[in-house]
């Protein structure tokens, strides 16, 4: 099975503020990586697939990176909608998820 | 609209059998990988099952032989007959477009499984 670790498991930041956020696979995935976006009571919401492509209607200040095992989702300037859970998801052999990184208002 | 409806969801007893039902609206089910994705309580998602466009079936090592994914193309839907539940399928259940080797685009809003006596 591959392992998904997400760094960090909370992220304090101001909205205006950059972030980035931190997947690591146990083994290599290529670009097999997704990002998704989960508000209290709502659906995952895909946000990023294969490493770096937006899904459809994601704004730009969105973006993803890497390959292999070290992966990185960047929010380029927080908006107050943006501050939610976010997990990682490979698909290169099976189907996992990290275990998420929560994005608090400062 | 494009959108995707699950139904089914209740508390049900340890052992006991439920069958979730997903209803998809505005594309068409046999084109695309659909699966089961469920979240615990508190925990990330984990991927359940999926339904391959050409027919085929997988299952996560937790509910195989005791999960069955199906699909009704008539109708559009995707069903999860669940058997011999556990405490630990306690989660809301997602019906989701993708899988495989293909992102998750489109989800439902789920509904809650709770397994308990």
């Amino acid at each position: 099975e591959v392992v998904l670790t997400q760094s960090p498991a909370t992220l304090s930041l101001s909205p205006g503020e950059r972030a980035a956020l931190s997947c690591r696979a146990s083994q290599s995935i290529s670009t097999n990586l997704d990002w998704y976006q989960q508000r209290p009571g709502q659906a995952p919401r895909p946000l990023i697939y294969g490493a770096s492509y937006r899904a459809t209607g994601i704004p730009a200040r969105f973006s993803g990176s890497g390959s292999g095992t070290d992966f990185t989702l960047t929010i380029s300037s927080l908006e107050p909608e943006d501050f939610a859970v976010y997990y990682c998801q490979q698909r290169s052999h099976w189907i996992t998820f990290g275990q998420g990184t929560r994005l608090e208002i400062k | 609209e494009v959108q995707l409806v699950e139904s089914g969801g209740g508390l049900i007893q340890p052992g006991g059998s439920l069958r979730l039902s997903c209803a998809a609206s505005g594309f068409i089910v046999t084109s695309n990988y659909m699966s089961w994705v469920r979240q615990a309580p508190g925990k990330e998602p984990e991927w359940v099952s999926v339904f391959f466009p050409g027919g085929g079936t997988n299952y996560a090592d937790s509910v195989k032989g005791r999960f069955t994914i199906s699909r009704d193309i008539s109708k559009s839907m995707l069903y999860l007959q669940m058997n011999s539940l556990r405490d630990d399928d306690t989660a809301v259940y997602y019906c989701a477009r993708g899988g495989w080797s293909t992102y998750f685009d489109l989800w439902g809003r789920g509904t809650l499984v709770t397994v308990s006596s």
